[in-house]
Formats: structure tokens, sequence, C-alpha cells
């Protein structure tokens, strides 16, 4: 079947403006996360949705950083008023259920560059 | 909290020669351990798990890993190393306990590079 999907691939945009993540999970995963990977700070959590839910938004970096998922399964995550620090590669993973025990799948990713 | 360390940021072996990509983890209970793999421009794919069933345990591609409580570590291997394993190789650490908002949450190391030369 189908992975965990990612749009747009790569993203250049302006410091200032707004950007749209999408990640579409594979269907019939409740969890869904988000992570960013960068050259200074490596692999680090954002959020997770444990169906439309998100109970631990810890990982946000600022409140720049917003997310939602509907109907339990796109998910978008929207970085406002960008700075060049958030020039990264946003990875999404989906699995069964928020459990550690299961394996995620992860997206390809989108890589943002920020000017 | 839980952290994980890796070794080495970058790893060199020839075709051939045995794969060593080490892993310290730091966690109050032994958690659930992972090894994920990278190959360029594309995403994380998983090697193998540990989740206190065997504390050998094999994956992907030939690769296993064991865990030693004792020691805190989650060194991955490969008896021979191909070129196609060249990658870059992230170990990773969950709670194994359900509750509190880190369960189910991936703490990732820093990650290793390995090339593979002829």
């Amino acid at each position: 079947g189908a992975g965990v999907s990612q749009s747009p691939s790569n993203k250049v945009t302006e410091k200032g403006k707004d950007v749209e993540l999408r990640c579409d999970p594979i269907s019939g995963h409740t969890a869904l996360y988000w992570y960013r990977q960068s050259l200074g700070q490596g692999l680090e959590f954002l959020i997770y949705f444990q169906g439309n839910s998100a109970p631990d938004k810890s990982g946000l970096p600022s409140d720049r950083f917003s997310a939602e998922r509907t109907g339990g399964s796109v998910s978008t995550l929207t970085i406002q008023r960008t700075q060049q620090e958030d020039s990264a590669v946003y990875l999404c993973a989906s699995s069964q259920d928020r459990s550690s025990y299961n394996e995620q799948f992860f997206g390809p990713g989108t890589r943002l560059t920020v000017l | 909290a839980q952290s994980v360390t890796q070794l080495g940021s970058h790893v060199s072996v020839s075709e051939g020669a045995l794969v060593l990509l080490r892993c310290n983890y730091s966690s109050s209970v032994p958690p659930y351990l992972f090894w994920y793999v990278q190959y360029p421009n594309q995403g994380l794919q998983l090697l193998l798990k540990y989740t206190s069933a065997a504390t050998l345990v094999k994956g992907i591609n030939g690769f296993e890993a064991e865990f030693k409580k004792s020691e805190t570590s989650f060194h991955l291997t490969k008896p021979s190393a191909h070129m196609s394993d060249a990658a870059e190789y992230f170990c990773a650490v969950s709670p194994s306990h359900a509750g509190g908002t880190s369960y189910g949450k991936l703490t990732f190391g820093q990650g290793t590079i390995l090339t593979v030369h002829p």
C-alpha cells in the first residue's frame, strides 16, 4: 500500500512569509508525528497527534509553529513569519497507534529553505 | 528524561569488513530502542527494534543489535559491509511504559554517517 507522503518536497520562501507543510499518513494509522531535521539540532520531535488531538505540543520551537489534523488523516504544519533558523527538513511519520511498540513509518520529508 | 548518544559521527569501513555503530542510552527504566537508516534524500526506514523480548535483535539487510542493560548500550553490527550500506544511521529511544506525554515519542541520537569504500 501507499506509504506516508509529504508535500511539497521542497519549499523555498522569503523570511517573514508563512508556509504550510502537508502530511498524508498511512491509511488507518491513528498516530501522526512531526519531526525536524537540521544540521545544528539533528532530529528533534515537534508534535504528535492521536486522532485529531495533539496532547503534547512541547516540542514546537515557538508560537510561530502550529499544526492541525483533520478527519484523523491529513495533517498540516504551519510556520508563520518564517525565520532563517526554520530552514530544515520537516519529517512526518505515522503509526498504528500511539504506542512505543509500534513502528513509525516516515515520509520523505519537506526541505524548507528560508532566504 | 531519555537520551541517546551515538559515538562517532562518521564511520568508514572497507567493503566486506565488519560494521559497528555505537549507541548508548540514558533512561531510568529500560526503554524501547530502535535503529533507523536514512539514504540520501529519503525518509527514515526502520532497521530493527528492541522491545524487551530477545536481547539480540535481527533486522533487515543483515543488521543486528544487542541490548546490554549493564552497559546501557544498543550497538548495531553487520558482519560484512556492502557498498549499498552507505547511509546515515540513527539510534532512537522511546519509553517502554504507557502513560505520560513522552510515550510513543522517539528521541534520536545525532546520527552516524557510514561510508563504505571498495
